[in-house]
């Protein structure tokens, strides 16, 4: 089935450890966004990619970082120096930037302990 | 400043009421697009509808309407005669063009819990 997948659902880190989230679709998209949702806050854009080997910080891209070397994978790392790690990441993708609407995937939950 | 909100937090009904969930948004752009999500425990959020700045006609979709209001800046969804599966976090989002692409911003979200 087409879709987005995100691993693993529950991830945690210890202090000071950079960890990998992964995201995966077979939508054939070309847009693909790393959301961070808090509660009470909403849906906070961390990064984007628009293109494969191109992507864009978003409002809060300090601490993370991502890469986008296929077209249906765009993982993000949460490094060690993102100061308040702990949230759901949700990861979803669009067939355009603009105005088609975007998949999300299942999120992961990570935690810092 | 390009914002979207939504000023209702929490709202629980019983069954069958109907409810509307408040949006507003914020925005400088002649082109836009709007979108309403749902997102039930599970966490994924769910596509509900899309709307462009240059259609103002009202949606109805089963129990689901929505009403845009550019002179209010308005883009609110009401549902209809509510069932206990309706209960999750609903979220409305503006589409914008940023930096040579695009961007969600999304409001808060309403938390919506219907009881039988």
């Amino acid at each position: 089935d087409g879709g987005i997948t995100q691993s693993p659902k529950y991830l945690f880190r210890k202090e000071g450890q950079n960890v990998t989230l992964s995201c995966e679709q077979n939508l054939n998209h070309d847009a693909m966004y790393w959301y961070r949702q808090d509660p009470g806050q909403g849906l906070r854009l961390i990064y984007y990619s628009q293109i494969v080997n191109d992507f864009q910080k978003g409002d809060i891209a300090e601490g993370y970082s991502v890469s986008r070397e296929k077209k249906e994978s765009f993982p993000l790392t949460v490094t060690s120096a993102q100061k308040n790690p702990t949230a759901f990441y949700l990861c979803a993708s669009s067939a355009h930037h603009l105005n088609t609407e975007a998949f999300f995937g299942q999120g992961t939950r990570l935690t810092v302990v | 400043a390009q914002k979207v909100t939504q000023a209702q937090t929490e709202i629980s009904v019983v069954e069958k009421e109907d409810v509307t969930l408040d949006c507003v948004y914020e925005t400088r752009d002649t082109t836009y697009y709007l979108f309403w999500y749902k997102q039930p425990p599970s966490g994924e959020l769910v596509f509900l509808i899309r709307r462009n700045s240059f259609d103002e006609q009202n949606e109805i979709s089963g129990r689901y309407s929505w009403n845009f209001q550019k002179s209010t800046s308005s883009f609110n969804f009401t549902i209809t005669a509510s069932q206990v599966v309706d209960s999750a976090v609903y979220f409305c989002a503006l589409s914008v063009l940023y930096n040579q692409g695009g961007k969600l911003i999304f409001g808060q979200g309403t938390e919506l819990s219907v009881k039988p």
